[in-house]
């Protein structure tokens, strides 16, 4: 069983609905992140937050907002969303520690959240 | 040009084969490195990260080369259960960190 809880696994909206998506962990991670992966592609990082600040923001469109309520809970609010981000939403942690130091910056994911834009 | 780089493959390869999978990342800032798996329709998983002196985890060997900014896996005795994708993943950071993966490359071992 993952340790990072995505939910839901499976969501289907219209264009103009707003929906969220949910991320849970309990290992004390302070660096929290949300990637898109379309199929046979890799994941692209979309948000960090470190410290629940966000930190980086790799130029996502606003339809995405990301969220982070304490250090365990990381939300994805969604908006006016195109078919075209029809894809799987992981989430994913890490320990904030010395890049470069075993175990810093490990990434533990979510099993995702699929998402189709009708 | 893509930050992380890997052979495109597939890699067609018979059990008991050894496979090797390299990796070139193109920012001198990268300070971690690692070799993710992931399984069709599953979530990657860290497969082990990846130190300048070269590190060894049973079958799986990774190597980094800082001055070429180059990764390697070697998978040797190769078994069904490894096929699957092998992505390279490069971060660097002090704030939030900022993980970058290559597009993979994709495993086949067959009997």
């Amino acid at each position: 069983d993952t340790e990072v809880t995505q939910t839901p696994k499976h969501l289907v909206m219209g264009m103009t609905n707003k929906k969220s998506l949910k991320c849970e962990q309990h290992m004390g991670h302070r660096a929290m992140y949300w990637y898109k992966q379309k199929a046979k592609k890799p994941p692209e990082l979309m948000f960090v937050y470190s410290y629940e600040k966000l930190s980086i923001n790799e130029s996502v469109p606003s339809r995405f907002s990301p969220e982070c309520p304490n250090s365990s809970l990381l939300n994805l609010h969604l908006h006016a969303l195109q078919p075209e981000d029809s894809a799987l939403y992981l989430c994913a942690s890490s320990h904030k520690g010395l890049a470069g130091i075993s175990g810093a910056n490990v990434l533990t994911f979510g099993a995702g959240s699929r998402l189709t834009v009708l | 040009r893509k930050e992380v780089e890997q052979d495109p493959g597939p890699f067609n390869v018979p059990e008991g084969a050894t496979v090797a999978f390299n990796c070139t990342y193109s920012n001198s800032a990268s300070q971690s490195f690692f070799w993710y798996r992931q399984d069709c329709r599953k979530e990657p998983k860290l497969l082990m990260s990846v130190y300048s002196s070269g590190n060894e985890d049973g079958r799986f060997t990774a190597q980094l080369n800082r001055a070429s900014q180059y990764i390697s896996l070697l998978i040797r005795d190769s078994k069904l259960s490894d096929s699957a994708t092998y992505l390279c993943v490069v971060s660097r950071g002090t704030g939030g960190f900022k993980t970058i993966f290559g597009a993979g490359t994709r495993l086949f071992v067959k009997a």
